[in-house]
């Protein structure tokens, strides 16, 4: 199984701010996804990002995958606190359908 | 579409009994996963199903976890005898045509062991 590594674990900012979260790897992914999971949900799937050097933009969310398909980040501009939850990537594995979640990142944005 | 409907949203029951969660995937979708979630160990793949096959059972922690799905449209989990450690939030979760257009999940079950 293909390990993803997410940092940080937690973070913690006010509204207005922005933020960086990564997920890191050895391995080569085919695709990777990020979700955001709230309390007492399962997680939501934000985007999917499928080639090296991909970007993609969900309104105030930039997404980018690495070049070499083993790390992606996720960029929020002018938190909100409708932002707060836990983030989730996850990758697919070259050798079939199962996705790999990372840890995740749980943030909180302040009022 | 109600998405993914899974049953009970909590269930508390003693050591040794039998726990089975049960879950509904969207219509349509091909594949199913059940996912166990703890602080410790994030979201834990435990096995899936591709067209009611089970494809890959790796993640289920021993003999006493067990799947079945055996229709389109249902899938059972069940732990006998359920220990203390099972404790966690499971999940189902089904996808159309693998990870095309990502994995919905259901609202979970959090199970405690006591």
């Amino acid at each position: 199984t293909q390990l993803l590594e997410q940092s940080p674990q937690f973070l913690s900012i006010q509204e207005g701010e922005n933020l960086t979260v990564y997920c890191n790897s050895s391995s080569v992914f085919s695709s990777l996804q990020w979700y955001r999971q709230e309390p007492g949900e399962g997680p939501v799937l934000l985007v999917t990002v499928v080639t090296g050097g991909e970007v993609k933009k969900l309104k105030r969310l930039t997404f980018q995958f690495g070049d070499a398909r083993k790390d992606s980040s996720l960029h929020i501009t002018a938190a909100q606190p409708g932002d707060t939850g836990l983030y989730l990537c996850a990758g697919e594995e070259t050798s079939g359908s199962r996705l790999t979640f990372g840890e995740g990142t749980q943030l909180t944005v302040n009022p | 579409d109600a998405g993914v409907i899974q049953s009970p949203r909590h269930e508390v029951t003693e050591m040794g009994q039998e726990v089975t969660l049960r879950c509904k995937p969207i219509s349509g979708h091909d594949y199913l996963f059940w996912y166990r979630q703890t602080m410790m160990r994030g979201l834990e793949l435990l096995i899936y199903f591709n067209n009611n096959v089970p494809i890959d059972d790796s993640g289920m922690p021993e003999d006493r976890f067990s799947a079945k799905m055996p229709n389109a449209s249902f899938s059972t989990l069940k732990i006998q005898p359920s220990e203390p450690r099972d404790s966690a939030v499971y999940f189902c979760a089904s996808s159309l045509r693998g990870n095309v257009y990502g994995y919905t999940f259901g609202s979970g079950t959090r199970l405690t062991v006591v």
